[in-house]
């Protein structure tokens, strides 16, 4: 069973600091990483993908791969009350297409 | 790129009814393309692969007869709900992907409502 791990929250932040979310997965084999937003009645919207370990910055997000420790997170810089909303991380387990596995999300709520 | 777009973006219908949705992928070619249905508060649950050419991947729990998928050309899938009942009710989501390590682009979904 292949699985992806989120913790549901919610993660409430200040406006202003830095938001970490994390995401772990069962298959070693898998071969690349995906962060998905997912405000309230909408649907999901690509914000960063990855796929070598380290990390990957892209604005005010970075995205931190670690294959040997099956993690896989997202910060976010400066947090606004407009990323509030649910963040889904999604794993590609294998290079066919047809294995692309979901976590539960991690709902992020940021306090002005 | 990888823009997906489906239509409708929400319907209401009759319980009895078929509702079909429409998912185009509007700026490449997608060979397969892919269902979800999410509940309020709850995750995305995938229903099925459409592939095209050939007959969809149903996953386990999701009734062929009752969700039919057709997928015809490299651009459009349909999802047609039959007999729609009003716990078919629900946030139904299209996806694809420009090859099989590329991330998948999603549809603005559809908000079906069976009275």
């Amino acid at each position: 069973q292949k699985e992806v791990e989120q913790n549901s929250g919610p993660l409430s932040v200040p406006e202003g600091a830095i938001a970490s979310l994390n995401c772990t997965y069962s298959d070693r084999g898998s071969q690349s990483f995906f962060w998905y937003r997912q405000y309230s009645g909408k649907s999901p919207e690509l914000i960063m993908f990855i796929y070598s370990n380290g990390d990957k910055e892209d604005g005010r997000f970075t995205a931190q791969l670690n294959k040997a420790s099956q993690y896989v997170s997202l910060l976010i810089r400066d947090s606004q009350p407009s990323d509030s909303a649910t963040y889904l991380c999604a794993v590609n387990v294998d290079n066919y297409g047809q294995n692309f596995v979901f976590g539960p999300g991690t709902r992020l709520s940021v306090l002005p | 790129g990888a823009v997906v777009s489906q239509h409708p973006s929400r319907v209401i219908c009759k319980s009895g009814t078929s509702v079909k949705i429409e998912c185009r992928s509007l700026d490449f070619q997608a060979t397969t393309m892919f269902w979800y249905r999410q509940f309020p508060k709850q995750s995305l649950m995938l229903m099925a692969t459409s592939n095209e050419g050939s007959k969809a991947t149903y996953e386990q729990g999701v009734e062929k007869d009752k969700f039919l998928i057709n997928h015809a050309s490299l651009t459009l899938s349909t999802l047609t709900v039959t007999s729609a009942h009003p716990e078919d009710s629900s946030f139904y989501i299209c996806s694809a992907r420009l090859d099989s390590n590329s991330p998948l682009h999603f549809g603005n979904g559809t908000r079906l409502t069976v009275t």
